[in-house]
């Protein structure tokens, strides 16, 4: 089965760019849609965006202006970059396999196990 | 954005009772609404999907109901392994929003 997993740098200067990439493997990278999320210590969850193919893409307005996600269907691959970050970027950053819109079948049922990302200079 | 807003943001329980815990939608969502179970460090594990489908793998003293605007969890006696915190989903409308969680005591 599908499965994920995060990896990137525990820490990020502030005013530099996050990046992140998220390892599919047991499926193709261009059968799902794929979502990021991200949970700052000792708080709730927040939706970052989803990718679908590298060219189809929606993210969170309060992060639209720094956030940018792609595919690499060679190396079966996502990445997600931030840029800009400051202290309030400080979380857990988890991807998750998501589903076409008006489809629940797939959405956010696997999940990898996180990457904490902590800012600080 | 649509607002999700859960209630009660914490409560206790005993084990054996039943809990209902409720997402409210500032707009109709039709029935995309998920229900996460997240223990601390640990990943969100979905629970219920398209607002009452029970996620393989998942006991079934968990149900979900509702659709619009309204949505409730149910957990049947509450097994220990339940105490954690509850989240739901909207993905209707992007940005796709969590509500804030309910932490399940003891």
């Amino acid at each position: 089965q599908v499965q994920l997993q995060e990896s990137g740098p525990g820490l990020v200067k502030p005013a530099e760019t996050l990046s992140l990439t998220c390892t599919v493997s047991g499926g193709s990278i261009r059968s799902y849609y794929w979502t990021w999320i991200r949970q700052p210590p000792g708080k709730g969850l927040e939706w970052i965006g989803f990718i679908y193919d590298s060219g189809n893409t929606n993210y969170n307005p309060s992060l639209r202006n720094r956030v940018t996600m792609s595919v690499d269907t060679s190396d079966n691959e996502l990445s997600l970059n931030l840029r800009s970050v400051t202290a309030a970027d400080t979380a857990v950053y988890y991807c998750a396999r998501a589903d076409q819109p008006s489809y629940s079948y797939y959405y956010m049922d696997v999940w990898g196990e996180g990457t904490t990302v902590t800012v600080s200079s | 954005d649509i607002q999700m807003t859960q209630s009660p943001s914490a409560m206790s329980a005993s084990v054996g009772d039943r809990v209902t815990i409720t997402c409210r939608a500032s707009q109709d969502i039709k029935n995309f609404l998920v229900w996460f179970q997240q223990k601390p460090g640990k990943v969100p594990r979905r629970l219920i999907y398209a607002s009452s489908s029970l996620q393989s793998g998942v006991p079934s003293r968990f149900s979900g109901s509702g659709s619009g605007t309204e949505f409730t969890l149910t957990i049947s006696n509450l097994q220990p392994d339940d105490f954690a915190t509850y989240y739901c989903l909207q993905h209707d409308s992007y940005p796709h929003t969590f509500g804030q969680g309910t932490k399940l005591e003891i």
